[in-house]
């Protein structure tokens, strides 16, 4: 597609609910990263791919949460036994980037996030 | 946690004001962003600062690579009521350039 696609947009879980965040990254894009988005902050980061290689997890707050990207395209962010902390703007950002290269083509583009409202 | 030094982290201005924000940081970068994020949208770029001392332009907007690769600013010249939003600059560095954004500077454009 033209740019990052998330779904769904807005999701509202019961708290100990499971939920599965989707991103499709740009098409060809060879990174895909998962930033969190509290309210009145800017975002931080959670995961970072490079194809279907998960290269750094270090922002994952909790072993409740699971990231993957099986085929090196679409990715899938999971929360399990969701918790009101949870509740945030979780955004997928893609780009060309390829380890050694640094200039043009390697900015992130970001989708327009899943809100995440937990009750 | 942030590791990005933005202010103004809120601004009033006038329409057809000018507009200067800027972004410090203790740790050096490779690559300078600028992103623009509206309520319930995702941030969108606006400016890609690639060298050190690098000025580079888009429109009204005009942003700068500190020498130091540990700042930049962002100008808006001639503000209009559609640039409100809230501003975020962006660092990228390490092997796969992670980006690590400041706390956002919300501007608010009085017509």
């Amino acid at each position: 597609g033209a740019g990052v696609s998330q779904s769904p947009r807005y999701k509202v879980a019961k708290r100990g609910q499971d939920v599965a965040l989707r991103c499709d990254p740009i098409s060809g894009h060879v990174s895909l990263f998962w930033y969190q988005q509290a309210l009145g902050q800017g975002p931080e980061f959670l995961t970072y791919f490079q194809n279907e290689a998960q290269l750094d997890k270090s922002g994952l707050p909790s072993d409740r949460f699971f990231a993957e990207r099986p085929e090196g395209s679409v990715s899938t962010l999971k929360i399990q036994r969701t918790q009101q902390e949870d509740s945030a703007v979780y955004l997928c950002a893609s780009s060309l980037y390829r380890q050694g290269r640094i200039g043009k083509d390697t900015e992130a583009f970001f989708g327009q996030g899943t809100r995440l409202t937990v009750v | 946690g942030q590791q990005l030094n933005q202010s103004p982290q809120s601004m009033f201005i006038q329409e057809g004001e000018d507009v200067s924000m800027n972004c410090t940081s203790s740790s050096i970068f490779n690559t300078w962003l600028w992103y623009k994020q509206d309520p319930g949208e995702g941030p969108v770029l606006l400016i890609a600062l690639y060298k050190a001392g690098e000025l580079t332009s888009n429109g009204r907007l005009t942003a700068q690579f500190g020498i130091t690769r540990k700042d930049s600013f962002l100008n808006i010249s001639a503000s209009i009521p559609s640039d409100v939003g809230i501003y975020f600059c962006a660092g990228q560095r390490g092997g796969y350039q992670k980006v690590t954004f400041g706390i956002g500077t919300k501007l608010q454009v009085i017509p």
